[in-house]
Protein backbone atom coordinates (compact mmCIF):
# COMPACT_ATOMS: atom_id res chain seq x y z
CA UNK A 1 0.00 0.00 0.00
CA UNK A 2 1.05 3.74 -0.63
CA UNK A 3 1.48 6.17 1.86
CA UNK A 4 0.02 8.60 -0.82
CA UNK A 5 -3.49 7.85 -2.33
CA UNK A 6 -4.18 9.51 -6.31
CA UNK A 7 -7.74 8.18 -7.73
CA UNK A 8 -7.24 5.48 -10.18
CA UNK A 9 -8.79 7.99 -12.92
CA UNK A 10 -9.59 10.55 -14.41
CA UNK A 11 -10.90 12.41 -16.96
CA UNK A 12 -11.58 15.71 -18.83
CA UNK A 13 -13.07 17.27 -22.19
CA UNK A 14 -10.22 18.92 -24.10
CA UNK A 15 -9.87 22.62 -23.38
CA UNK A 16 -11.47 22.14 -19.86
CA UNK A 17 -9.43 22.28 -16.47
CA UNK A 18 -8.80 18.98 -14.49
CA UNK A 19 -7.44 18.17 -10.85
CA UNK A 20 -5.50 15.65 -10.07
CA UNK A 21 -5.28 15.09 -6.34
CA UNK A 22 -2.53 13.25 -4.09
CA UNK A 23 -3.51 12.51 -0.26
CA UNK A 24 -1.37 11.60 2.35
CA UNK A 25 -0.14 12.33 6.25
CA UNK A 26 3.46 13.42 5.31
CA UNK A 27 1.84 16.57 2.92
CA UNK A 28 1.07 18.00 6.10
CA UNK A 29 4.97 18.62 6.26
CA UNK A 30 6.39 17.82 2.79
CA UNK A 31 6.25 19.13 -0.89
CA UNK A 32 4.50 17.22 -3.66
CA UNK A 33 6.21 16.74 -6.73
CA UNK A 34 4.49 15.31 -9.96
CA UNK A 35 5.44 13.32 -12.84
CA UNK A 36 3.74 12.92 -16.11
CA UNK A 37 4.61 8.96 -17.55
CA UNK A 38 3.38 8.87 -21.12
CA UNK A 39 3.49 4.76 -22.57
CA UNK A 40 6.53 3.71 -23.20
CA UNK A 41 8.48 6.93 -21.84
CA UNK A 42 10.22 7.72 -18.57
CA UNK A 43 8.82 9.76 -16.30
CA UNK A 44 8.60 13.50 -16.53
CA UNK A 45 9.00 16.31 -13.61
CA UNK A 46 5.74 18.55 -14.02
CA UNK A 47 5.46 20.38 -10.78
CA UNK A 48 8.09 20.33 -7.96
CA UNK A 49 8.06 22.22 -4.78
CA UNK A 50 5.20 24.82 -3.44
CA UNK A 51 4.13 25.06 -7.22
CA UNK A 52 7.14 25.19 -9.42
CA UNK A 53 7.45 24.28 -13.13
CA UNK A 54 10.62 23.13 -14.72
CA UNK A 55 11.56 24.66 -17.94
CA UNK A 56 9.54 23.85 -20.77
CA UNK A 57 6.84 22.58 -18.57
CA UNK A 58 3.42 24.50 -20.10
CA UNK A 59 2.12 27.17 -18.01
CA UNK A 60 -1.42 25.34 -17.58
CA UNK A 61 0.01 22.82 -15.32
CA UNK A 62 0.49 24.16 -11.77
CA UNK A 63 0.24 22.95 -8.41
CA UNK A 64 -1.23 24.16 -5.22
CA UNK A 65 -1.37 21.97 -1.38
CA UNK A 66 -3.69 22.33 1.79
CA UNK A 67 -3.44 20.41 4.52
CA UNK A 68 -2.56 16.67 3.87
CA UNK A 69 -3.63 16.60 0.18
CA UNK A 70 -1.79 18.23 -3.06
CA UNK A 71 -3.03 19.09 -6.53
CA UNK A 72 -2.22 18.91 -10.09
CA UNK A 73 -3.89 21.05 -12.06
CA UNK A 74 -4.18 21.58 -16.07
CA UNK A 75 -6.22 24.52 -17.40
CA UNK A 76 -7.36 23.77 -20.56
CA UNK A 77 -6.00 20.64 -21.02
CA UNK A 78 -4.57 19.43 -24.42
CA UNK A 79 -4.30 15.61 -26.19
CA UNK A 80 -1.17 15.99 -25.35
CA UNK A 81 -1.60 15.65 -22.06
CA UNK A 82 -3.16 12.60 -21.56
CA UNK A 83 -1.27 10.39 -19.87
CA UNK A 84 -0.26 8.64 -16.07
CA UNK A 85 0.26 11.06 -12.99
CA UNK A 86 2.46 10.33 -10.29
CA UNK A 87 2.73 12.32 -7.13
CA UNK A 88 5.63 12.29 -4.67
CA UNK A 89 6.77 13.34 -1.25
CA UNK A 90 8.64 12.20 1.75
CA UNK A 91 7.36 9.49 3.61
CA UNK A 92 6.09 10.16 7.23
CA UNK A 93 9.47 9.08 8.57
CA UNK A 94 11.03 12.10 6.31
CA UNK A 95 13.59 9.55 5.42
CA UNK A 96 12.01 8.22 2.64
CA UNK A 97 10.27 8.99 -0.40
CA UNK A 98 6.65 7.33 -1.82
CA UNK A 99 4.71 8.08 -4.78
CA UNK A 100 1.25 7.75 -4.96
CA UNK A 101 -0.26 4.75 -7.41
CA UNK A 102 -0.73 7.24 -10.08
CA UNK A 103 -3.66 8.36 -11.94
CA UNK A 104 -5.05 7.85 -15.87
CA UNK A 105 -5.81 10.87 -17.65
CA UNK A 106 -8.38 10.70 -20.79
CA UNK A 107 -8.65 13.68 -22.61
CA UNK A 108 -11.79 13.33 -24.11
CA UNK B 1 22.82 18.95 -20.99
CA UNK B 2 21.97 16.45 -18.12
CA UNK B 3 21.75 12.71 -19.35
CA UNK B 4 21.45 9.54 -17.93
CA UNK B 5 22.12 6.86 -20.00
CA UNK B 6 21.41 3.61 -18.69
CA UNK B 7 22.35 -0.06 -19.65
CA UNK B 8 20.28 -2.43 -21.74
CA UNK B 9 17.80 -4.93 -21.65
CA UNK B 10 18.54 -7.53 -19.55
CA UNK B 11 17.18 -11.24 -19.95
CA UNK B 12 17.91 -13.53 -17.43
CA UNK B 13 16.91 -16.98 -15.11
CA UNK B 14 15.85 -17.20 -11.67
CA UNK B 15 18.44 -17.16 -9.64
CA UNK B 16 20.79 -15.12 -11.29
CA UNK B 17 22.26 -11.71 -10.77
CA UNK B 18 21.96 -8.51 -12.79
CA UNK B 19 23.84 -5.49 -12.52
CA UNK B 20 22.10 -2.22 -14.33
CA UNK B 21 23.91 1.27 -14.90
CA UNK B 22 23.74 4.82 -15.17
CA UNK B 23 26.30 7.32 -16.64
CA UNK B 24 25.65 10.49 -15.53
CA UNK B 25 26.65 13.51 -17.63
CA UNK B 26 25.77 17.60 -18.02
CA UNK B 27 26.47 18.18 -14.48
CA UNK B 28 28.78 17.73 -11.35
CA UNK B 29 28.34 14.26 -10.65
CA UNK B 30 28.56 14.67 -6.61
CA UNK B 31 26.00 17.36 -6.48
CA UNK B 32 23.31 15.69 -6.75
CA UNK B 33 22.04 12.14 -5.66
CA UNK B 34 20.89 9.70 -7.57
CA UNK B 35 17.57 7.68 -7.04
CA UNK B 36 16.56 4.01 -8.48
CA UNK B 37 12.53 3.58 -9.31
CA UNK B 38 10.75 0.14 -10.37
CA UNK B 39 7.87 0.11 -12.24
CA UNK B 40 6.50 -3.36 -12.99
CA UNK B 41 4.54 -4.40 -16.31
CA UNK B 42 1.60 -2.47 -15.96
CA UNK B 43 1.51 -1.16 -12.92
CA UNK B 44 3.47 2.49 -11.15
CA UNK B 45 6.44 3.80 -9.86
CA UNK B 46 8.00 2.46 -6.96
CA UNK B 47 10.75 4.14 -4.78
CA UNK B 48 13.46 1.93 -4.02
CA UNK B 49 16.63 4.27 -2.89
CA UNK B 50 18.81 6.21 -3.48
CA UNK B 51 22.49 6.75 -3.10
CA UNK B 52 24.50 9.57 -1.87
CA UNK B 53 27.16 10.34 -4.48
CA UNK B 54 29.15 12.17 -2.37
CA UNK B 55 29.68 8.93 0.65
CA UNK B 56 28.69 5.98 -1.43
CA UNK B 57 26.29 5.36 1.44
CA UNK B 58 22.89 3.79 0.03
CA UNK B 59 19.24 3.81 1.50
CA UNK B 60 17.10 1.26 0.46
CA UNK B 61 12.74 1.45 0.83
CA UNK B 62 11.42 -1.26 2.30
CA UNK B 63 10.75 -3.69 0.67
CA UNK B 64 14.11 -3.77 -1.48
CA UNK B 65 17.16 -4.43 1.26
CA UNK B 66 19.21 -7.57 1.06
CA UNK B 67 18.79 -8.54 -2.90
CA UNK B 68 19.23 -5.11 -3.71
CA UNK B 69 22.60 -3.06 -3.95
CA UNK B 70 23.21 0.22 -4.53
CA UNK B 71 27.02 1.04 -5.98
CA UNK B 72 29.18 4.07 -8.00
CA UNK B 73 32.25 4.85 -9.28
CA UNK B 74 32.85 8.28 -9.32
CA UNK B 75 35.77 8.03 -11.87
CA UNK B 76 33.04 7.75 -14.73
CA UNK B 77 30.45 9.39 -12.93
CA UNK B 78 28.13 5.78 -13.16
CA UNK B 79 26.05 4.47 -10.68
CA UNK B 80 24.80 0.90 -10.38
CA UNK B 81 22.07 -1.21 -9.29
CA UNK B 82 22.72 -4.68 -8.88
CA UNK B 83 20.00 -7.89 -7.88
CA UNK B 84 20.91 -10.64 -6.92
CA UNK B 85 18.66 -13.99 -6.45
CA UNK B 86 16.41 -12.70 -9.27
CA UNK B 87 12.30 -13.91 -8.96
CA UNK B 88 10.18 -13.52 -11.98
CA UNK B 89 8.64 -10.70 -9.71
CA UNK B 90 11.93 -8.83 -10.44
CA UNK B 91 10.76 -8.31 -13.89
CA UNK B 92 10.16 -4.87 -14.63
CA UNK B 93 11.43 -1.37 -16.19
CA UNK B 94 14.43 0.07 -13.79
CA UNK B 95 14.99 3.79 -14.01
CA UNK B 96 17.61 6.25 -12.55
CA UNK B 97 16.64 9.21 -11.46
CA UNK B 98 18.75 12.24 -10.02
CA UNK B 99 17.74 14.30 -7.50
CA UNK B 100 16.96 18.18 -7.50
CA UNK B 101 16.39 20.72 -4.99
CA UNK B 102 17.24 20.45 -1.28
CA UNK B 103 20.48 19.01 0.19
CA UNK B 104 22.17 16.19 -1.48
CA UNK B 105 22.93 14.90 1.63
CA UNK B 106 19.65 14.61 2.32
CA UNK B 107 18.52 13.03 -1.15
CA UNK B 108 17.43 15.89 -2.39
CA UNK B 109 13.60 16.59 -2.98
CA UNK B 110 12.52 16.04 -6.19
CA UNK B 111 13.45 13.75 -9.33
CA UNK B 112 14.50 16.23 -11.98
CA UNK B 113 16.24 14.15 -14.53
CA UNK B 114 15.77 10.28 -15.32
CA UNK B 115 17.02 7.62 -16.88
CA UNK B 116 15.49 6.14 -19.97
CA UNK B 117 15.17 2.97 -18.00
CA UNK B 118 16.19 -0.67 -18.58
CA UNK B 119 14.01 -3.51 -18.84
CA UNK B 120 14.88 -6.54 -16.59
CA UNK B 121 13.44 -9.65 -17.35
CA UNK B 122 13.37 -12.57 -15.29
CA UNK B 123 12.26 -15.94 -16.96
CA UNK B 124 13.26 -19.62 -17.27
Amino acid sequence: SSDLTQDPAVSVALGQSVRITCQGDSLRYYYASWYQQKPGQAPLLVIYGKTNRPSGIPDRFSGSSSGNTASLTITGAQAEDEADYYCNSRDSSGNHWVFGGGTKLTVL
Amino acid sequence: QVQLVQSGSELKKPGASVKVSCKASGYTFKSYAMNWVRQAPGQGLEWMGWINTNTGNPTYAQGFTGRFVFSLDTSVSTVYLQISSLKAEDTAVYYCARGGGGSAAAGNEYFQHWGQGTLVIVSS
